[in-house]
């Protein structure tokens, strides 16, 4: 069973547009979860944390759900620089963070 | 701001060589880990410290071994380069006891074995 799922996408969106990705995981006891985002041949790089209250930075707000094990990511307003792949990261109990395979956002003009 | 820094950006090694991939961070982290990436596949845990000299199998080891002789600095080590390790190797450490803490990554290192 995967541990954590996301759609891969791509998702193509004008600018402008809101768009949302879904990430499902596996481990109830999961505790820390975040959205990293990485661009075209670049490192992951932070993008926020998901709180259980839910929680907005700006144009993206993460939401969780627990019941139902999954987050989520709400982008508001899209611009061509949010082109770029999406990764849901989550722990498994008390162990290491296990990333998704990403899914890529693609904003046109 | 939290640095990672990785040896090397791009590399190219002949199979059956000994390969070093070297990663440095700046902001005193305990925690250190290797990953490989490649499409289709995402991020996978290779091996992963959480103190001078421990060292702890990720996902996928096999192939692999580490070193941790400073706080600063985990190595990665290929003993034998096989085509099959062709990939993108990207180094993040993360501070605290909990190992599900925030990750910060290195740029990477794309190593090719021919």
């Amino acid at each position: 069973r995967k541990e954590v799922e996301q759609d891969p996408g791509p998702f193509n969106v004008p600018e402008g547009a809101t768009v949302a990705f879904n990430c499902t995981y596996s481990n109830s006891a999961s505790q820390s979860f975040f959205w990293y985002r990485q661009d075209c041949r670049k490192e992951p790089k932070l993008l926020m944390s998901v709180y259980s209250s839910g929680n907005e930075d700006g144009r993206f707000t993460a939401q969780l759900n627990r019941a139902s094990q999954y987050i989520s990511l709400l982008i508001r307003d899209s611009k061509l620089s949010d082109s770029a792949t999406y990764l849901c990261v989550v722990n498994m109990g008390y162990s290491t963070l296990t990333f998704g395979k990403g899914t890529m956002l693609l904003v046109s003009p | 701001d939290v640095k990672v820094t990785q040896s090397s950006r791009y590399l190219v090694k002949r199979t059956g060589e000994k390969v070093f991939l070297e990663c440095v961070q700046d902001m005193d982290h305990e925690n250190m880990f290797w990953y490989r990436q490649d499409p289709g596949l995402g991020l996978r845990l290779i091996y992963f410290s959480y103190d001078v000299k421990m060292k702890e199998k990720g996902d996928i080891p096999e192939g692999y071994s580490v070193s941790r002789e400073k706080k600063e600095r985990f190595s990665l080590i290929l003993e034998s380069a096989s085509t099959n390790q062709t990939s993108m190797y990207l180094c993040a450490s993360s501070s605290g006891r909990a190992l599900y803490n925030e990750q910060f990554f290195g740029p990477g290192t794309r190593l090719t074995v021919l």
